[in-house]
């Protein structure tokens, strides 16, 4: 069975701060990870992918995140904050492609 | 780019309804998914079909059908809509092979009173 548990509904943080948001999954099979972002009124947009290289995985617009197996964590980061960062984050997991657990979000807050 | 197209953005119908929602994607994928979103629930997968006069349901396809007789286009069907059916569609497509990009559509938003 696969799950994402994303920890935290709302993160807020003020612009030039860094960020963190949570993710934790449980999966049976060596799983391929992901982000999306979606930006109001806008689809979700792929931020970054793991599938089994490098455990430090770069996006775009300045956002990573690191496999964690030890952990069963894909937590997302980014250095410094901009407002146009605000947005609702989604962790992933999925073993074959056609099916993508998705978590139930984060809603990234940017103060001035 | 990818585009995945959604005929609605916000649709309106009553209980008991048939609703159509259709989604073209232009870029001969062969893999297209129906999710509904909620708030609170993240997306959560209704059908998927690898290949044409494919389908394959997903996670909670109670309520729902889909019809796909052309590459391009994947319709999700209410056959006779419920109130708890109200929420955020969005449709998504991807590549073969080891392509695992999803590509989304910008959603259709359904109020079924």
């Amino acid at each position: 069975a696969q799950s994402v548990t994303q920890l935290d509904s709302h993160v807020s943080v003020s612009e030039g701060t860094p960020v963190l948001l949570r993710c934790n999954y449980s999966s049976s099979y060596s799983p391929s990870l992901f982000w999306y972002v979606q930006h109001p009124n806008k689809g979700l947009q792929l931020l970054l992918k793991y599938t089994s290289a490098a455990t430090l995985v770069k996006g775009i617009n300045g956002f990573e995140a690191e496999f964690k197996k030890s952990e069963t964590s894909f937590h997302l980061t980014k250095p410094s904050a901009h407002m146009s960062d605000a947005a609702e984050y989604f962790c992933v997991v999925s073993h074959n492609f056609n099916k993508f657990y998705f978590g139930s979000g984060t809603k990234l807050n940017v103060k001035p | 780019d990818v585009k995945v197209t959604q005929s609605s953005r916000y649709l309106v119908k009553r209980t008991g309804e048939k609703v159509f929602l259709e989604c073209v994607q232009d870029m001969d994928h062969e893999n297209m998914f129906w999710y509904r979103q909620d708030p609170g629930l993240g997306l959560r997968l209704i059908y998927f079909s690898y290949d044409v006069k494919m389908k394959e349901k997903g996670d909670i396809p109670e309520g729902y059908s889909v019809s796909r007789e052309k590459k391009e286009r994947f319709s999700l069907i209410l056959e006779s809509a419920s109130t708890n059916q109200t929420s955020m569609y969005l449709c998504a497509s991807r590549g073969e092979g080891n392509n695992e990009k999803l590509f989304f559509g910008s959603g259709t938003q359904l109020s079924v009173l």
